[in-house]
């Protein structure tokens, strides 16, 4: 049974720019949420896909985008990036109703400088 | 809205010995899913112990268990024969539904040191 990938594992963008983060879900597991972990903070949950579609957002303005693939793999898209953006960006994925609990990968570290 | 609280930012706990770290949450759901989750410097976040809000018997997963009062929207984890690998952040999360999603809800964690 395969875990979370997420990749690439650190990454450092200048404001402004465009940023696209990986993730892999788990065997077996047909949803994929996203979460920004700011420094000394619990995650935040920006959204979650399901059959490829958006089907739930948190409190994250529309420059936070995503994808989700047949194979239930994932992307996140952050446009205009602003230094605030700076954060640990967690994949967890899980069946629909997430009753048993949630895979998380390791996370991306993205700094915006 | 959700809202869940750890009160102790730090714990530190004598090696073998027993740690219990505290967690509230707010909510005016009957039926729900706690957790916690450990998070090493992996960054991994790794389930340890998961309760439903509708059974009444706390959970446990070997050396770790809960004690849940509903009444009292209290969450609190146990971890006896404290081992040196379970130095990490512990975070309380709250299962809820948003638009028709699932998502968890954390607190803002615990740092557990174990001393040897």
């Amino acid at each position: 049974e395969t875990g979370v990938t997420q990749s690439p594992t650190h990454l450092i963008k200048t404001r402004g720019q465009q940023v696209t983060l990986r993730c892999s879900s788990q065997s077996g597991h047909n949803t994929v949420s996203w979460y920004q972990q700011a420094l000394g903070q619990g995650p935040q949950f920006i959204f979650q896909y399901y059959r490829e579609e958006e089907n739930g957002r948190g409190n994250f303005p529309p420059r936070f985008s995503g994808l989700q693939f047949p194979n239930y793999s994932s992307e996140l898209n952050v446009n205009a990036l602003e230094l605030d953006d700076s954060a640990l960006y967690l994949c967890a994925s899980s069946s629909l109703t997430g009753k048993r609990g949630y895979t998380f990968g390791s996370g991306t570290r993205l700094t915006v400088v | 809205a959700q809202t869940v609280t750890q009160s102790q930012p730090e714990m530190s706990v004598q090696e073998a010995e027993t740690v219990t770290l505290s967690c509230t949450y707010d909510t005016s759901e009957s039926d729900y899913y706690l957790f916690w989750y450990k998070q090493p410097p992996s960054r991994q976040m790794i389930l340890v112990i998961r309760q439903e809000a509708y059974k009444q018997q706390n959970a446990t997963e070997n050396r770790f268990s809960v004690n849940f009062q509903k009444a009292a929207k209290s969450f609190s984890l146990k971890i006896s024969d404290s081992q040196l690998g379970d130095a990490a952040m512990y975070f309380c999360a709250y299962r809820t539904i948003i638009q028709g999603a699932q998502k968890l809800v954390f607190g803002q964690g615990t740092r557990l040191t174990i001393n040897p």
